[in-house]
Parts: structure tokens; C-alpha cells; sequence
């Protein structure tokens, strides 16, 4: 069974700080994606990168893709309340259709 | 109505029952899946389908039976379930994986339906 897990699995963090979360696999992926979810609804879109080294930023949010394709991180700076929320990656093998989610972080950010 | 949209939002059903989920996708997208949200878990993929035709069935039990009548709309038909199906189902909807072109079949979620099995 392939597996991404997410670290970590849980944060609580004060408004203005900076974060980082992270998403690990053995696995070599051909795209990798990034969602929130909120309480109550599906998860979103927020970004989705398919090369090597791969960075992309989404105002406050930065993504990168690993060199080897097998792992991303997602640096949020100066956090708002608003980013409070499940983080969910998702990764694709050689471009079908089967995407496996990673387990979650779940951020909260304290006013 | 835009984007994906599921209802109902909540049901709650006994073992007994039958009912069904309905997704609608406004994205003019050819493919459409089911997944499962439970605590705790990783998001399950359990059927896709392309085109209306069915493409995957992750080792669904037999008591979830979908339905994909056009490109746009994709039911979800319960019956007989078990308190541990309950959960968040959620559909989304891509382009078709068909497309030579696409190096990524970026997923949109609707919003979900909870399910509470009694």
C-alpha cells in the first residue's frame, strides 16, 4: 500500500507566526497537489505541481516539490485565522486519474 | 449553481434503508469519483467513472451501488450499510484522464454529504 503521510499531524499555531507542513513518500510522483479543507465541506484545490524542485506561491503560501518527485512541503507566512483548516496532499503516479491523499494536517491559527 | 454540488448535505439512515446521493458537476468535466472521508483516515477513493463508464471500483462492498447516467451527474445508491459507513462521501470531478495533454487531472470536490448509519 502506498502511503503519504503528513507532518505534523496537528498544529496550533498564533496568528503573525510562519509554518511549514510537510508531505513524505518512498513513492515517485508525477503531480502532487495541496487542498484545504474546512469543517463541514469538501477540500479545495490550492495548487498542484508536477516538476522536480518544482516551487509555486499562492500569496502567503509557498509549495515545493522535492527534487526527486517524492515528497512536498507547504510554507505558510504570517498566518491568519483564515488559514485555520485540514491540509490535505495528494500525489499521482506516470498521469492517470488515481490520486492517494495524504493523512492530514490539521492547523489551527489563534487570534 | 457552479462548481460541484451534492445533496443532500446529511442523512441520516438506518441499516434497513435505501437511499441514494446525487452529485451535479457545472464544470463541463468527464470525469467524475466518489470517495469516503472518515475520522481518522486518509481519504478513500471508491469508484471513478470517465465518460459514464465505470473505470474503478476500489473493493467497494456490493451495498454501495453508483450510477453515472451523462458526464455531468453521479448518484451514489446505499442500501443495507453498516454503522462503520458512516462518514463524510464526497464526489469530484476532473477532466477526462484521457486527455494526452494533461500531466495532472486537478480534482474539484462539492461540498459532501454526511452519512450517520443507525
Amino acid at each position: 500500500t502506498q502511503l503519504l503521510e503528513q507532518s505534523p499531524q496537528f498544529l496550533s499555531i498564533q496568528e503573525g507566526e510562519n509554518l511549514t507542513v510537510y508531505c513524505n513518500s518512498s513513492s515517485v510522483f508525477s503531480s502532487l497537489q495541496w487542498y484545504r479543507q474546512e469543517p463541514g465541506e469538501g477540500p479545495v484545490l490550492l495548487v498542484t505541481v508536477v516538476t522536480g524542485g518544482e516551487v509555486k506561491k499562492l500569496k502567503r503560501l509557498t509549495f515545493q516539490f522535492g527534487d526527486a518527485r517524492k515528497d512536498s512541503s507547504l510554507h505558510i507566512t504570517a498566518a491568519q485565522p483564515g488559514d485555520t483548516g485540514l491540509y490535505l496532499c495528494a500525489g499521482a503516479w506516470g498521469g492517470t486519474y488515481k490520486y492517494i491523499f495524504g493523512t492530514g494536517t490539521r492547523l489551527k491559527v489563534l487570534a | 449553481e457552479t462548481g460541484v454540488t451534492q445533496t443532500p448535505r446529511h442523512l441520516v439512515m438506518g441499516m434497513t434503508n435505501k437511499k441514494s446521493l446525487k452529485c451535479e458537476q457545472h464544470l463541463g468535466h468527464n470525469a467524475m469519483y466518489w470517495y469516503k472521508q472518515s475520522a481518522k483516515k486518509p481519504l478513500e477513493l471508491m469508484f471513478v467513472y470517465n465518460f459514464k463508464e465505470q473505470t474503478e471500483n476500489n473493493s467497494v462492498p456490493s451495498r454501495f451501488s453508483p450510477e453515472c447516467p451523462n458526464s455531468s451527474h453521479l448518484f451514489l445508491h446505499l442500501h443495507t450499510l453498516q454503522p462503520e459507513d458512516s462518514a463524510l462521501y464526497l464526489c469530484a470531478s476532473s477532466q477526462s484522464y484521457r486527455d494526452p495533454f494533461s500531466r495532472s487531472y486537478e480534482q474539484y470536490f462539492g461540498p459532501g454529504t454526511r452519512l450517520t448509519v443507525t
